[in-house]
């Protein structure tokens, strides 16, 4: 899987849009971005994941460039109990069996009043 | 529904005691995987389960850890003569083969302390 880089922390304001960054510059033409996040004392927590195009659900917005090689996680509207590490991780696609999650060390956001 | 759980939540053992941590997947779910997250890291991968087959093992630390799935859903990974490095929150997660295969769900984890 390829490697991934991301800041080591964030600030954002609540109500404020939280845009966190990753670079993932050795990316190949099977691998898709996934992101999770990680509220402190839980287990990870799926937010989404795309592979070329970008992607929206109830949670956020996935922004791939075109060539790949970095996306931006996009939480519209941040509350303070989107305070979490946010991991971007990238993984080959479906290939019948399930795969593990290569996890770096995240970036540490954190949602202020 | 009913999400992955773990038990204990909490264990403290001496060095050089056995420990088994267990995890009970969602209902149905083909995929199980363990990670050890120790203080300040990302989650490592440990070993991988579909149903009761372990397919991948090679997160392993050393001998000392074991897992199992006999029945293809509740899961025990078994650590031996624990050190002070074994140190660190186990997670389990389990995914299905359907619609939801990308996504890995996690429980809330084993919070392991080695004195």
């Amino acid at each position: 899987d390829a490697k991934t880089t991301q800041p080591p922390s964030m600030d954002c304001a609540e109500g404020r849009a939280a845009n966190l960054p990753c670079n993932h510059s050795t990316i190949s033409g099977n691998e898709y971005v996934y992101w999770y996040r990680q509220i402190h004392s839980q287990g990870p927590q799926y937010i989404i994941h795309g592979l070329k195009n970008n992607e929206t659900n109830e949670m956020a917005s996935l922004i791939i460039t075109e060539d790949r090689k970095s996306s931006t996680l996009i939480l519209p509207h941040a509350t303070l109990r989107d305070t979490a590490v946010y991991y971007c991780i990238v993984r080959a696609g479906y290939t019948g069996t399930a795969s593990k999650l290569t996890f770096g060390t995240g970036t540490r956001l954190q949602v202020t009043l | 529904g009913a999400g992955v759980s773990q038990s204990p939540r909490y264990k403290v053992a001496k060095r050089g005691q056995d420990v088994a941590l267990r995890c009970d997947p969602i209902s149905g779910h083909v995929s199980l995987f363990w990670y050890q997250q120790a203080l300040g890291q990302g989650p490592e991968f440990l070993t991988y389960f579909q149903n009761e087959a372990q397919l991948d093992k090679s997160g392993l630390p050393s001998d000392r850890f074991f897992a199992e799935r006999p029945e293809g859903s509740v899961s025990t990974l078994k650590i031996q003569r624990t050190q002070q490095e074994d140190s660190a929150v186990y997670l389990c997660a389990s995914s299905s083969s359907g619609k939801d295969f990308y996504e890995q769900y996690f429980g809330p984890g084993t919070r392991l302390t080695v004195t």
